[in-house]
């Protein structure tokens, strides 16, 4: 079944870059159908969607986050990748990747990477 | 943006009971509009989607309605793995956004 993993730094200091990596199994980065997308949740909070990528390089991102995000895929490897500059500790979060279905039939988050705790701290 | 607005926040309920939690859009959002479980630290995973489209795996007892503004999930006879945390999330526009959440405990 598809599957996403999220991997990189647990840690990260304050105003440098976090960068992540998801790595997709048994499905296809360059499948037309689909976004691929990060999503966070700081501890005990709510989802914030982050912004997505397709295959060709075209992204869309949360205003409230566009001036510090960088997505970039990499159809040979089956990956895609999320940068994020200038952490503060307000980024101290869960990280989750996740396939967006967009051919219009669903319209969501189908499949989820398990997330990885990203701490940003000194 | 568009603001989700769940209801209640949290509740309990017993096994076997009937839950119902609203979430309301800032604006008309058709039908776009998706709902996931969440268990303590597990990733969110679809329930349902447009609205009503139940997803491939998920139980029967869960069903959404609604459109527009205004939205419903319902678990009919709660199950002991009901017991999570539900999120809607927008589809209508970006950016997309999620619901606060509505944490389900036993009563």
């Amino acid at each position: 079944q598809v599957q996403l993993q999220e991997s990189g730094p647990g840690r990260v200091r304050p105003s440098e870059t976090l960068s992540l990596t998801c790595t997709v199994s048994s499905a296809s980065v360059s499948n037309a159908d689909f976004y691929w997308s990060w999503i966070r949740q700081p501890p005990g909070k709510g989802l914030e969607w982050i912004g997505y990528i397709f295959y060709r390089g075209s992204t869309a991102y949360n205003p409230s986050l566009k001036s510090r995000v960088t997505m970039s895929v990499d159809t040979s490897k089956n990956e895609f990748s999320l940068k994020l500059n200038s952490v503060t500790a307000a980024d101290t979060a869960v990280y989750y990747c996740a396939r967006y279905e967009s051919s219009g039939y669903q319209n969501a988050f189908d499949i989820w990477g398990q997330g990885t705790m990203v701490t940003v701290s000194s | 943006d568009i603001q989700m607005t769940q209801s209640p926040s949290s509740l309990s309920a017993s096994v076997g009971d009937r839950v119902t939690i609203t979430c309301r859009a800032s604006q008309s959002i058709s039908n776009y509009l998706n709902w996931y479980q969440q268990k303590p630290g597990k990733a969110p995973k679809l329930l349902i989607y447009g609205s009503s489209s139940l997803q491939s795996g998920v139980p029967s007892r869960f069903s959404g309605s609604g459109s527009g503004a205004d939205f419903t999930l319902t678990i009919t006879s709660l199950q002991p793995e009901d017991f999570a945390t539900y999120h809607c999330q927008q589809s209508y526009s970006n950016p997309r956004t999620f619901g606060q959440g509505t944490k389900v405990e036993i009563k």
